[in-house]
């Protein structure tokens, strides 16, 4: 089975500032994603960022990296250069895939971090 | 393309009536799945599917019934609401092959009396 865990229940960041999101998971499959995900107070899902565990290099995508440790397990999310639009609860999720990083689409969630940005 | 739509918004039950959320894509995905989201937690799979008659049984199942007769809809049906269904659920798609995210619906959100 797969598990995420997410131990920041809130985190507070002065705007211009970077912040680190984290993530830990577990799993026993040897091809697997990572995802990021944010929701605004709207609650709709907005897609951040992908990691696949065969990725040589750690995912980017315009203010948001995502910091992947295979050995550690960790897939910690860092946002750049914080906007008060940033402030929102992140999940971090993770989905089984094979090798061609095909999957059914099933993810397992994080209890999620709520990011406040402060001006 | 109107990506997930999920219908209705807001919805409120008695304990005891039944009643079905609807999820629909216009992507052509294969990949369907429903989350429920309680408070303090992240999303949990009740049911997902892999196409058009075929379904399986996520995280949370049980209270739930699902079925896919196109590869457009995947509703998701209430047998017979309990408080403890109360929640806010959220419709997804994917594709299949290669690394695609998962594209969700803006939620319904639930409330059972």
């Amino acid at each position: 089975a797969q598990k995420i865990t997410q131990t920041q229940p809130g985190m507070f960041v002065q705007e211009k500032e970077a912040v680190t999101l984290d993530c830990t998971y577990d799993t026993s499959d040897p091809s697997y994603g990572l995802f990021w995900y944010k929701q605004p107070s709207s609650g709709e899902m907005i897609f951040l960022i992908y990691q696949g565990s065969y990725d040589q290099q750690n995912a980017t995508e315009g203010r948001y990296s995502l910091n992947f440790q295979k050995a550690r397990k960790s897939a910690n999310l860092v946002i750049s250069a914080s906007q008060l639009g940033d402030s929102a609860m992140y999940f971090c999720a993770m989905r089984e895939e094979n090798a061609g990083g095909t999957s059914y689409g099933k993810l397992t969630f994080g209890q999620g971090t709520i990011l406040t940005v402060h001006p | 393309n109107a990506g997930v739509t999920q219908t209705p918004k807001f919805q409120v039950l008695k304990t005891g009536q039944s009643m079905t959320l609807q999820c629909a894509q216009d992507m052509n995905h294969e990949y369907m799945s429903w989350y429920r989201q309680d408070p303090g937690m992240g999303l949990r799979l009740i049911h997902y599917s892999v196409g058009a008659g075929i379904t399986d049984q996520g995280e949370v199942p049980n209270g739930y019934n699902v079925s896919r007769s196109t590869t457009e809809d995947f509703p998701l049906r209430l047998l017979s609401a309990a408080p403890s269904q109360t929640s806010v659920y959220f419709c997804a798609s994917s594709y299949s092959p290669g690394r695609q995210t998962q594209y969700f619906g803006p939620g319904t959100r639930l409330l059972v009396l």
